[in-house]
């Protein structure tokens, strides 16, 4: 069983804070990790795949690293803005199974 | 702009009705999906398809059923809603980039059985 786990599940943070949030897999026949970004009433929408250890990817603000020996993932945001208010959802892909995690829901006050 | 459709986007219904969810994509994705998710939940995959006449079931066993007649289409029906049946619907495609499997998703399908 393939168990993804994203901590934490619900984030506040200011404008301008940078913040960063944990996803959790099993290590072994590890494939790829996906990052989404789920804003409300949209449809999620793909940030980032991961498939190497070591890999950083790097979207703007938002950045992700990824560890397949010890089985994690961080998603970084630096300097938050009202815009990045969404649930970020991490999935791992291995032997044509997608397992989704419950997401991290991040709030950015103004 | 969206390339991957789901209709209507939000339903109330009475229990017992038979519903249809319509999902279309104009990607050409063979490869096609049917997610629930509950809140705060994971989102569990109760069906795909890896092209037409084909259709399996997910992870999570769910009383709905699926059909593939054509590449674009992929609609999700309840024959008898429940209040149980209450969730998010998701319908995704995907297509193999850059050595993975990305999923496109459409909004969302909310639907809520009284």
């Amino acid at each position: 069983i393939l168990n993804v786990e994203q901590s934490p599940q619900s984030l506040h943070v200011q404008e301008g804070d940078s913040t960063n949030f944990t996803c959790s897999f099993p290590s072994s026949n590890f494939y790829a990790l996906h990052w989404y970004r789920w804003e409300t009433a949209k449809s999620p929408e793909a940030l980032f795949v991961m498939t190497l250890n070591g890999d950083e990817k790097k979207k703007g603000r938002i950045s992700a690293t990824l560890n397949t020996k010890e089985g994690y993932s961080y998603l970084y945001i630096k300097g938050s803005q009202p815009e990045d208010s969404a649930t970020y959802l991490c999935a791992l892909y291995n032997n044509n199974d997608m397992r989704f995690g419950a997401g991290t829901r991040l709030t950015v006050k103004p | 702009e969206a390339d991957i459709y789901q209709t209507p986007r939000y339903l109330v219904i009475g229990t017992g009705k038979k519903i249809t969810l319509e999902c279309s994509q104009t990607m050409g994705h063979d490869k096609m999906y049917w997610y629930q998710q509950d809140p705060g939940m994971e989102l569990h995959l109760i069906h795909y398809s890896y092209g037409v006449n084909s259709t399996e079931k997910g992870d999570l066993s769910s009383e709905s059923t699926v059909s593939r007649i054509r590449t674009e289409h992929f609609p999700l029906t309840l024959e008898s809603a429940r209040p149980s049946h209450t969730s998010q619907y998701l319908c995704a495609s995907s297509e193999w980039l850059l050595g993975a499997n990305v999923l496109t998703f459409g909004a969302g399908s909310r639907l809520t059985v009284l």
